[in-house]
């Protein structure tokens, strides 16, 4: 059974950077899915951050883009989150999820329980 | 970037009852839409994808149904278990899916 569960910093300072790890279990991150980032603001919606390939592959919200990497470790089942220059904005529930593929990557089937982070000094 | 709009926002119906969501979207999707199910602390659960396929272990009570630019998430007769808020999302614009901002599904 494929389990995902996020880890990091739960307070982050105002324009530095927020870094977090998805740790994949129950099934290998090369197989053939994407992995992917989304957040949550306290008492909002969600917000699709971005998501990766095995292969290194990328591919971000444009809206976030310019603060935003992903990165992928295969050895260790695991894939990150980089958001940087972050504000008060920042602040939100963060979920790792597994996204299937319809030729493009598309929805998430899988999501880890999601791991709260706050901006401020 | 496509906006999804969701109605009602909040929707009271009695267990028993059926539930009809709505999701609009600002321009065709084809059947590029998910549908995700969230209670108050836990992760979003999906529970439709390609407008109208339930996801594995979804029970039959749950469909959803439209195409283009309107989609429905319809609940037969509802459990205690599905007062919930659902979202949609579209992924017909890679990498730029998007969210409605949910419909709170609450008891009558």
């Amino acid at each position: 059974q494929v389990q995902l569960q996020e880890s990091g910093p739960g307070l982050v300072k105002p324009s530095e950077t927020l870094s977090l790890t998805c740790t994949v279990s129950g099934y290998s991150i090369s197989n053939d899915y994407y992995w992917g980032w989304i957040r949550q603001p306290p008492g909002k919606g969600l917000e699709w951050i971005g998501g990766i390939y095995h292969s290194g592959s990328t591919y971000y919200n444009p809206s976030l883009k310019s603060r935003v990497t992903i990165s992928v470790d295969t050895s260790k089942n695991q894939f990150s989150l980089k958001l940087s220059s972050v504000t008060a904005a920042d602040t939100a529930v963060y979920y790792c999820a597994r996204v299937d593929i319809v030729v493009v990557p598309a929805y998430m089937d899988v999501w880890g329980k999601g791991t709260t982070v706050t901006v401020s000094s | 970037e496509i906006v999804m709009t969701q109605s009602p926002a909040t929707l009271s119906v009695s267990p028993g009852e059926r539930a009809t969501l709505s999701c609009r979207a600002s321009q065709s999707l084809s059947s590029n839409l998910a549908w995700y199910q969230q209670k108050p602390g836990q992760a979003p659960r999906l529970l439709i994808y390609g407008a109208s396929t339930r996801a594995t272990g979804i029970p039959a009570r749950f469909s959803g149904s439209g195409s283009g630019t309107e989609f429905t998430l319809t609940i037969s007769s509802l459990q205690s278990e599905d007062f919930a808020v659902y979202y949609c999302q579209q992924y017909n614009n890679w990498p730029s899916y998007t969210f409605g901002q949910g419909t709170k599904l609450e008891i009558k």
